[in-house]
């Protein structure tokens, strides 16, 4: 059974503290994404991994950093937390570059900055 | 213009009833077209995805493209309690509308 992991599923944090969001996946998977979820927004791209250690932003990537040191691995770095990224964060990968690859999600992390 | 857009509902139907759930997108260069549902507290999953125009069919689900008028529908027949969820759209796969909260009532 294909699994995507994301290592906290509830975090609560303070405004200008650092945080790290960790994902890992099963399925030796090429690609793999951050998105955040907001209400009447739906799902944004972050950022997003064709290859270890290789990074692209997506929609929204300001205030945030990735790191992907190992295939499996994907994570999600807020250097100094805000408010408004209070959100739930979901991680994906995807086998495929193309138009037609499927996503697999893992369960999210629901993060609230205080 | 969002490139996917979507009515977000919620949308409350009573058990057995016939849903539709529809998308627009703007760029008519998009190929693939899919559906993923989210229940509550989960990540999406992939429940069906279509290839340019016209129907597919799975069970009690069908996907529907009309490429002429961009529009993209899901329908459920026979729904029940347990298809209550989001429902989100995608064309090409980095893209997604905003879902649609389905509630189906027993």
């Amino acid at each position: 059974d294909v699994k995507v992991t994301q290592s906290s599923r509830y975090l609560v944090k303070r405004t200008g503290e650092k945080v790290f969001l960790e994902c890992v996946q099963d399925m030796d998977h090429e690609n793999m994404f951050w998105y955040r979820q907001d209400p009447g927004l739906g799902l944004r791209l972050i950022y997003f991994s064709y290859d270890v250690k290789m990074k692209e932003k997506g929609d929204i990537p300001e205030g945030y950093s990735v790191s992907r040191e190992k295939k499996e691995r994907f994570s999600l770095i807020l250097e100094s937390a805000s408010t408004n990224q209070t959100s739930m964060y979901l991680c994906a990968s995807s086998r495929w570059t193309g138009e037609a690859g499927e996503l697999f999600f893992g369960e999210g992390s629901r993060l609230t900055v205080l | 213009q969002k490139e996917v857009e979507q009515d977000p509902g919620p949308l409350s139907v009573p058990e057995g009833a016939i849903v539709s759930l529809n998308c627009t997108y703007s760029n008519s260069a998009f190929q693939y077209f899919m559906w993923y549902r989210q229940y509550s507290r989960k990540g999406p999953e992939l429940l069906m995805y279509t290839y340019s125009s016209g129907n597919k069919e799975d069970g009690r689900f069908t996907a529907q493209v009309d490429k002429s008028s961009k529009y993209i529908s899901l329908f459920i027949r026979d729904s029940q309690p347990s298809d209550s969820a989001t429902y989100l759209c995608s064309s090409y796969k980095l893209i997604f509308g905003s879902g649609t909260r389905l509630l189906v009532r027993p």
